[in-house]
């Protein structure tokens, strides 16, 4: 099992660039989640879903969006990036009885 | 607004030396606690849980709900142990609110 990845590692955008970051899990979880992480703030959580075809808003939702057509997929989209994204994002799934949550490696974002 | 607090951005110990890494939170109702460990170029992963009490890797970390925390602590510091190390609760719907996390430095 590959439990959870992300796909880029790494990206490098311009102001105004539009990209998606993709998270997939084989663990057949229902809810998936995606964090940025920043220094001295740990992580935070911008989107997060339910169930397939569900999603809501986390803590700072704010210029990104996300979708869930797939159970085993979680998209994250930033529709037309800051500087201020400039962050690592994780992607993490649990299941519905909740308890830990399982990590991707992380996506290294840099908007210029 | 539930809230976790690590007032550590930095420990520094040395290898052998009694390690205690301090959390605490704020949460109205039974809160459920976590230690996630990221280790450096690796994705965060779980350490412990408070409603397993066991302990992983030497580490064990006990929940004082009259202090309103969740300290790590560990006897003895190995240099593997450098990392940093964040305390976690969890919010209605599996939600995670992680506390800003500390970095451990076990020095040899």
């Amino acid at each position: 099992n590959a439990g959870v990845t992300q796909t880029p590692k790494f990206r490098v955008l311009k102001t105004g660039q539009s990209m998606t970051l993709l998270c997939a899990q084989d663990m057949n979880h229902e809810y998936m989640y995606w964090y940025r992480q920043d220094p001295g703030m740990g992580l935070r959580l911008i989107h997060y879903s339910v169930g397939e075809g569900t999603t809501a808003k986390g803590e700072v939702p704010d210029g990104y969006n996300v979708s869930r057509l797939k159970k085993q997929n979680f998209l994250l989209g930033l529709e037309s990036a800051a500087p201020s994204q400039t962050s690592v994002y994780f992607c993490a799934s649990s299941s519905v009885t909740g308890g830990s949550q399982f990590f991707g490696p992380g996506t290294r974002l840099t908007v210029l | 607004a539930q809230r976790v607090t690590q007032p550590e951005k930095l420990l520094s110990v040395f290898k052998g030396a009694p390690v205690e890494l301090k959390c605490n939170y704020s949460y109205s109702g039974s809160p459920e606690l976590f230690w996630y460990v990221q280790y450096s170029r690796q994705r965060l992963q779980l350490l412990l849980r408070h409603i397993s009490r066991e302990s992983i890797k030497g580490f064990t970390a006990d929940l004082n709900k009259g202090e309103t925390s969740f300290h790590l602590k560990k006897p003895f510091a190995q240099e593997e142990d450098s990392a940093m190390y964040y305390c976690a609760l969890v919010e209605y719907g599996n939600k995670l609110v992680f506390g800003a996390g500390t970095i451990l430095r076990v020095k040899s």
